[in-house]
């Protein structure tokens, strides 16, 4: 059972278009949420840390938001290329130090 | 900076064989997790260290698994006696703070036939 829930499970985007996609996670002993970015036969890769509610953080064109009060988090690409496929994983951090990752978001841009 | 290192890269052994996985953490820093990737579970966490004491090693699957840190710079995790359920991606990971991402080392493939 992943309390850290991440949808959809994956998604297909035309190169140029822009898409985003969820992750909620228990709102209660939260410390950090983490989202890494996996592609195929590499390792998770971390992307960003976020503590505070409202945080919001960017990468290229890649930004992500954060809300403690509800428990999600959202994920942005802007303008995808396929250098952006790949499964993109969020994760939760409790205040004990424990990393809770969710199923992950696989994402296929084509051209 | 090599980055988080893991050995071996594959391992395939027989049922009831003893296995050995090996992580490198980067120097410095004082946190070392080793996760389990599956269909069913997604990335699991098994155990975790800080500052080479054991945390937290409620993900631990049974008591054939065990997990040790001698030292800052290296970790064992083994499984006694395998069975063919234990077949996964081990992924080894590492940070220095709470505030920062891990850095996960490239895993070791288990397969136990």
């Amino acid at each position: 059972i992943l309390n850290v829930e991440q949808s959809p499970q994956s998604l297909h985007v035309q190169e140029g278009d822009s898409t985003n996609f969820t992750c909620s996670f228990p709102s209660s002993n939260f410390y950090a949420l983490h989202w890494y970015r996996w592609e195929t036969a590499k390792s998770p890769e971390a992307l960003f840390v976020m503590t505070l509610n409202g945080d919001e953080k960017k990468k290229g064109r890649i930004s992500a938001t954060l809300n403690t009060k509800e428990g999600y988090s959202y994920l942005y690409i802007k303008g995808s290329q396929p250098e952006d496929s790949a499964t993109y994983l969020c994760a939760s951090l409790d205040s004990w130090g424990k990393l809770q990752f969710g199923a992950g978001t696989q994402v296929v841009v084509t051209p | 900076d090599a980055g988080v290192i893991q050995s071996p890269r594959h391992e395939v052994t027989e049922m009831g064989q003893e296995v050995t996985l090996r992580c490198k953490p980067i120097s410095g820093h004082d946190y070392l997790f080793w996760y389990r990737q599956t269909m069913m579970r997604g990335l699991e966490l098994l155990i975790y260290f800080n500052n080479n004491v054991p945390i937290d090693d409620s993900g631990m699957p049974e008591d054939r698994f065990s997990a040790k840190m001698p030292n800052a710079s290296f970790s064992t995790l083994k499984i006694q006696p395998s069975e063919p359920r234990d077949s996964a991606v081990y992924f080894c990971a590492s940070r220095e703070g709470s505030r920062d991402g891990y850095t996960f080392g490239s895993g070791t493939r288990l397969t136990v036939v």
